[in-house]
C-alpha cells in the first residue's frame, strides 16, 4: 500500500510570511496526526483528527497555526504569520492502530 | 492522563554488545505502546508494538521489548548491537480508549562504537 505523502519536502520562508503543508494519509486510515519536531527533540503532537473531526488540538498555537481535514482524507496545516521558532520538521502520520509517518516537511524560517 | 519517560537521553555501546533502552509510562487506561526509530535525516519507522497480547514483543532488526505492567515499563533490548543501529529511538504511548491519543517520549540517542 502507498505510504503517507507530504509536500513540500522543504520550505524556506521569511518570518511573518505564511506557509501551508499538505498531507495525504494511507487509504482507509481514519486518524490523522500533525507533529512538530524541533531539531534534537521528540515529535510534539499539534493536532489529531478522527475522520474530519478534531480529537486533540491542545498544543496547537491557535493564534498562528490552523489545520483542516476536509472530507476526512487529505489535510493541510497552515502557519500565518511564521516566527523563527517555527523552524522544524512537520510530520504527518495516519493510523488504524500504529502510526505510519510521512517523510516530513522541513521548514526554515529566516 | 498519560505520560512516557525515556530514562536515558544518550546510550553508548560497543558493536556486538547488548542494547538496553529504558522507557517508563503512565496511563489511566490500558495503553498501546510502541518503539519507533529515526535515523539521521530519515522518517520515523515502527520497530515494534504492544497492544495487550503477548507481553514480550519482537520487532524488526532483532529488537524486542517486554511490557511489565507492575513496573509500568516497556524497555527495548537487542542482544548484539550493529553499527547500523545508531539512531534516535522513541518510546510512544497511545490510548485506544481516548481515540488513540498519543504521546512521544523525548528520545534516546544510541551510539554504537566499533
Amino acid at each position: 500500500e502507498a505510504g503517507v505523502a507530504q509536500s513540500p519536502r522543504y520550505k524556506i520562508i521569511e518570518k511573518r510570511q505564511s506557509v501551508a503543508f499538505w498531507c495525504n494519509p494511507i487509504s482507509g486510515h481514519a486518524t490523522l496526526y500533525w507533529y512538530q519536531q524541533i531539531l534534537g527533540q521528540g515529535p510534539k503532537l499539534l493536532i489529531q483528527f478522527q475522520n474530519n473531526g478534531v480529537v486533540d488540538d491542545s498544543q496547537l498555537p491557535k493564534d498562528r497555526f490552523s489545520a483542516e481535514r476536509l472530507k476526512g482524507v487529505d489535510s493541510t496545516l497552515k502557519i500565518q504569520p511564521a516566527k523563527l521558532e517555527d523552524s522544524a520538521v512537520y510530520l504527518c502520520a495516519s493510523s488504524r492502530g500504529e502510526q505510519y509517518f510521512g517523510p516530513g516537511t522541513r521548514l526554515t524560517v529566516t | 492522563a498519560q505520560s512516557v519517560t525515556q530514562l536515558d537521553s544518550h546510550v553508548s555501546v560497543s558493536e556486538g554488545t547488548p542494547v538496553l533502552l529504558r522507557c517508563n509510562y503512565s496511563s489511566s487506561y490500558s495503553p498501546s505502546l510502541f518503539w519507533y526509530v529515526q535515523h539521521p535525516n530519515k522518517g520515523l519507522q515502527l520497530l515494534l508494538k504492544y497492544t495487550s497480547a503477548a507481553t514480550l514483543v519482537k520487532g524488526i532488526n532483532g529488537f524486542e521489548a517486554e511490557f511489565k505492567k507492575s513496573e509500568t515499563s516497556f524497555h527495548l533490548t537487542k542482544p548484539s548491537a550493529h553499527m547500523s543501529d545508531a539512531a534516535e529511538y522513541f518510546c510512544v504511548v497511545s490510548v485506544p480508549a481516548q481515540g488513540f491519543k498519543t504521546i512521544f517520549g523525548a528520545g534516546t540517542r544510541l551510539f554504537v562504537k566499533a
